[in-house]
């Protein structure tokens, strides 16, 4: 069974203070990885798609990375505004037949970066 | 571009009832998912439909169901409502491709009393 494993549960900064979240995954034969930004009481919202390792993806203060058992969100000089939870998803794998809208989520990582 | 919306945003019921809620995915969109998201259990995937079938299933009793019309909105029914079931409804938007992003709508909350 596919498994997701964000780390920490929770991350208190300071503005301006840079860190990264931990994605780590068990999935047979990767096919994607997804990074989502979710603020309380709404959907989550997409950010980033992750397909091979070593593959980056950035948004304005975000990096997204992946390894063969991992993937990073690097958050570079944070901002208040950048408090959320963040999520990490995987389809099913190569052995796990079609995806068809199945994702398995990680708990998410809550990130509070105080001014 | 419109996004994913869903409706209602808020629903209160009680025990034993039944609920119907919305989705409206990105307009070109024929796919939409939909997911359970409880402090407790986290995001989970129910079913997912594409051009008015439903091709893929969670693990989630018969008393959830869905299904979708012909402009590719579509509802998720729950019968017979449990305490249990309290929680934010999302529906996700794609263009049925596999392994696609997903696009999220606001979520219906729903509280059963």
């Amino acid at each position: 069974e596919d498994q997701v494993t964000q780390s920490p549960e929770a991350l208190r900064l300071q503005e301006g203070e840079s860190s990264s979240l931990n994605c780590s995954y068990t999935v047979s034969g990767l096919r994607g990885l997804f990074w989502y930004r979710q603020d309380p009481g709404k959907g989550p919202e997409f950010l980033f798609t992750l397909y091979s390792a070593g593959e980056e993806k950035e948004k304005e203060r975000l990096k997204a990375t992946l390894t063969k058992k991992e993937s990073f969100l690097h958050i570079t000089a944070p901002k208040p505004e950048d408090s959320a939870t963040y999520l990490c998803a995987v389809p099913p794998g190569w052995a796990g037949g079609t995806s068809y809208g199945k994702l398995t989520f990680g708990q998410g990582t809550i990130l509070t970066v105080h001014p | 571009k419109a996004g994913v919306t869903q409706t209602p945003r808020y629903l209160i019921k009680t025990r034993g009832q039944q609920v119907t809620l919305s989705c409206s995915p990105i307009s070109g969109h024929r796919s939409v998912s939909w997911y359970q998201q409880t402090p407790g259990q986290g995001l989970q995937f129910l079913f997912e439909y594409f051009s008015e079938t439903q091709r893929n299933k969670g693990n989630f009793p018969g008393r959830f169901s869905g299904r979708q019309f012909s402009n590719s909105r579509s509802e998720m029914n729950v019968s017979t409502l449990e305490l249990g079931d309290s929680a934010l409804y999302l529906c996700a938007s794609t263009d049925g491709t596999d392994y696609t992003e997903a696009f999220f709508g606001q979520g219906t909350r729903l509280t059963v009393v």
